[in-house]
């Protein structure tokens, strides 16, 4: 059982160029999450997805889209990588902890910069 | 929508002493409030969560405190060790809202032995 993993952990891109977050969950679980981290601003909703087939917008969603593949995977794109989207991203994947709650499983990150 | 404001933003502290971090919230919709734990170059992890039925709720070391009428909330760690170094969010959660969690800004702790 791998929980959440994500890749790349690490990439850096030049301003203008697209690339694709990767993340899947073997947990079964409907909800899954990107987030950016940047320093004092804590973790910022990009998109979620609350099952498979549909995805909906977060706090900052402009710059990046998502694909909600299947159950398991949702990735992340950036179409024209800009210098403020330097941040390390994490994806999260939820499990209901009761009517309304849930707690997240975080993938381990990934590094990026944008030049 | 909802706004979480998060302090201090660093917290260095003696080992043995206690920590307190204070959140406050700006939806009084708002019914769940978790605590996440980053230590550095790792994932966060929940470690504490509260629901607004409760007032406190205590787990070992780590104790959490919620105030619904002035909307603000509090994480505790007493008798501070080396690995409660980390990077503490808080965040608060609405129904109304999809449950979306909305963090705080993190704080730094940095126990010193």
């Amino acid at each position: 059982n791998a929980g959440v993993t994500q890749t790349p952990k690490f990439q850096v891109l030049k301003t203008g160029q697209s690339m694709t977050l990767q993340c899947a969950q073997d947990m079964n679980h409907n909800s899954m999450y990107w987030y950016r981290q940047d320093p004092g601003m804590g973790l910022r909703l990009i998109y979620y997805s609350a099952s498979e087939g549909t995805t909906d917008k977060g706090e900052v969603p402009n710059g990046y889209n998502v694909s909600r593949l299947n159950k398991r995977e949702f990735s992340l794109r950036l179409e024209s990588a800009a210098p403020s989207q330097t941040s390390v991203y994490f994806c999260a994947s939820s499990d209901p902890l009761g009517t309304y709650y849930e707690k997240l499983f975080f993938g381990s990150g990934t590094q990026l910069s944008v030049l | 929508g909802e706004n979480v404001e998060q302090h201090p933003s660093t917290l260095s502290v003696q080992e043995g002493d206690s920590a307190v971090i204070k959140c406050t919230y700006s939806d009084s919709a708002s019914n769940y409030f978790p605590w996440y734990k980053q230590e550095l170059g790792k994932r966060p992890q929940l470690i504490i969560d509260i629901r607004s039925n409760v007032g406190e709720k205590k787990d070992q070391r780590i104790a959490v405190t919620l105030n619904k009428t002035a909307k603000h909330f509090s994480l505790h760690i007493t008798e501070t060790q080396p690995e409660d170094s980390a990077v503490y969010f808080c965040a608060a959660a609405a129904k109304a809202a999809g449950n979306k969690l909305t963090f705080g800004g993190g704080t730094r702790v940095l126990v010193k032995p």
